[in-house]
């Protein structure tokens, strides 16, 4: 079945640090790949999606890229800030049992940006 | 402003009670969901529906109700048969084709005493 692997936290960054959260995947076909970010207190929200291999998703200032031949899908961004402090999910769509169309989500990385 | 809205925040229950988490959505979507969030453990599905009066269960249905009789609300029932309730639900939904992109409630987070 459809699995996602991601990076275990915390991680722990300091403002203006480079952030890198890893994200592997194990899927039949062509799955479209998501990363969801969770502020404290609330539900998630997408962050960006890529829906074919070599597409790059963007959004506030964070980017990944769907690498087919990795089997990857790594969040990146060049400068953190405090507000991006948050957990962050990395998923993948694929098809259920029954036909339908449904999302595996990883464990969770739960990011810190320090001052 | 359209989104997902889910009650109670935080509810306690005693052990051996069914309680009813509320998810109530007004973007039109047919399709809605609803997952367990575990430490650890990320987003499980628990049940989901694609249209109204219709639903299927998810990874981890067992001890869980639900029920679809208007496209706007997706009722979940944790019964007593729920082996370790003690969760943080998400209520999502989704455009009829669904294109991986849910929009998520704030999340109700159950205690069991």
């Amino acid at each position: 079945g459809n699995s996602v692997t991601q990076m275990e936290g915390p991680v722990t960054l300091s403002e203006e640090a480079f952030l890198t959260i890893n994200c592997t995947y194990t899927a039949t076909g062509y799955p479209s790949l998501f990363w969801y970010v969770q502020y404290p207190g609330e539900g998630l929200q997408l962050l960006l999606k890529a829906t074919k291999a070599d597409d790059k998703g963007s959004n506030k200032g964070f980017e990944a890229t769907y690498r087919k031949e990795t089997t990857s899908f790594h969040l990146e961004k060049g400068s953190v800030q405090v507000s991006d402090s948050a957990v962050y999910f990395c998923a993948l769509s694929g098809v259920s049992n029954f036909g339908n169309e449904k999302l595996t989500f990883g464990t969770g990385t739960r990011l810190t940006i320090i001052p | 402003d359209g989104g997902i809205t889910q009650s109670p925040k935080y509810l306690f229950r005693k052990e051996g009670q069914n309680v009813t988490l509320s998810c109530e959505q007004n973007l039109n979507h047919d399709a809605m969901y609803w997952y367990r969030q575990d430490p650890g453990q990320g987003l499980r599905l628990i049940y989901y529906s694609q249209i109204v009066n219709d639903f299927q269960k998810g990874d981890i249905a067992e001890g869980y109700s639900v029920s679809r009789e208007k496209k706007e609300s997706f009722p979940l029932t944790v019964t007593s048969a729920q082996k370790n309730p003690t969760a943080f639900y998400l209520c999502a939904s989704s455009r009829g084709q669904y294109t991986g992109e849910l929009f998520f409630g704030e999340g109700s987070r159950l205690t069991v005493l």
